[in-house]
């Protein structure tokens, strides 16, 4: 089973400032098709979870351009270059490439 | 626009069985797969597995293998997902999600709360 770990566990974030999240494989996660099988989900409180980010850096239908994955092989990011207050809540990576697996997680929360 | 609609939230006994069901409506795909997400109290998400709509092949997670079984039904365009020998450890709020052709699962179902207690 291919594990994934996110850093930081818990971001507190000042709105309009710049976050980071940091995910990684135990495997790389490149495709026969050339795509890395790694997307980015936000929970937010009471609500499903929503796709942000699918094959590493592709903005999903209606995601704000404030958020941009990149990354390669086993070590991907999401940044979120201006944090606004409807950001909150938690942030996980998933990959796709041999079953599916989600990272731990990282809250993200206003200072 | 695809909308996913969960069955209603479930009480279970330990050692009891739950079937979800996710109607999809709208445009789906044949290649479209659904898979089944849950969170816990206080944990992550976890995934429990997938089954595909057009040939109803099924990948289950390694914690749910012989315990989950998942299913579908195109001419209502539902899928199912039966866990078994339920603990309270399963208690948690069980999501479906659409899986196009594409990377990322797109659509999400509104989720059904299980609770498992004697």
């Amino acid at each position: 089973e291919i594990v994934l770990t996110q850093s930081p566990l818990s971001l507190p974030v000042t709105p309009g400032e710049s976050a980071s999240i940091s995910c990684r494989s135990s495997l790389s996660l490149l495709h026969s098709d050339g795509r890395y099988y790694l997307d980015w989900y936000l929970q937010k409180p009471g609500q499903p979870p929503q796709l942000l980010i699918r094959a590493a850096s592709t903005r999903a239908s209606g995601v704000p351009d404030r958020f941009s994955g990149s990354g390669s092989g086993s070590d991907f990011t999401l940044t979120i270059s201006a944090v606004a207050a409807e950001d909150v809540g938690d942030y996980y990576c998933m990959q796709a490439l041999h079953a599916e697996t989600f990272g731990p997680g990282t809250k993200v929360e206003i200072k | 626009q695809v909308q996913l609609v969960q069955s209603g939230a479930e009480v279970k006994k330990p050692g009891t069985s739950v079937k979800v069901s996710c109607k999809a409506s709208g445009s789906t795909f044949s290649g479209d797969y659904f898979h089944w997400v849950r969170r816990a109290p206080g944990q992550g998400l976890e995934w429990l597995g997938r089954v595909s709509h057009n040939t109803g092949h099924t990948e289950y997670g390694q914690k749910f293998q012989g315990r989950v079984t998942m299913t579908r039904d195109t001419s209502v365009t539902t899928a199912y997902m039966e866990l078994s020998s339920l603990t309270p450890d399963d208690t948690a709020v069980y999501y479906c999600a659409r899986r196009p052709p594409a990377p990322g699962m797109d659509v999400w179902g509104q989720g059904t709360t299980v609770t498992v207690s004697s």
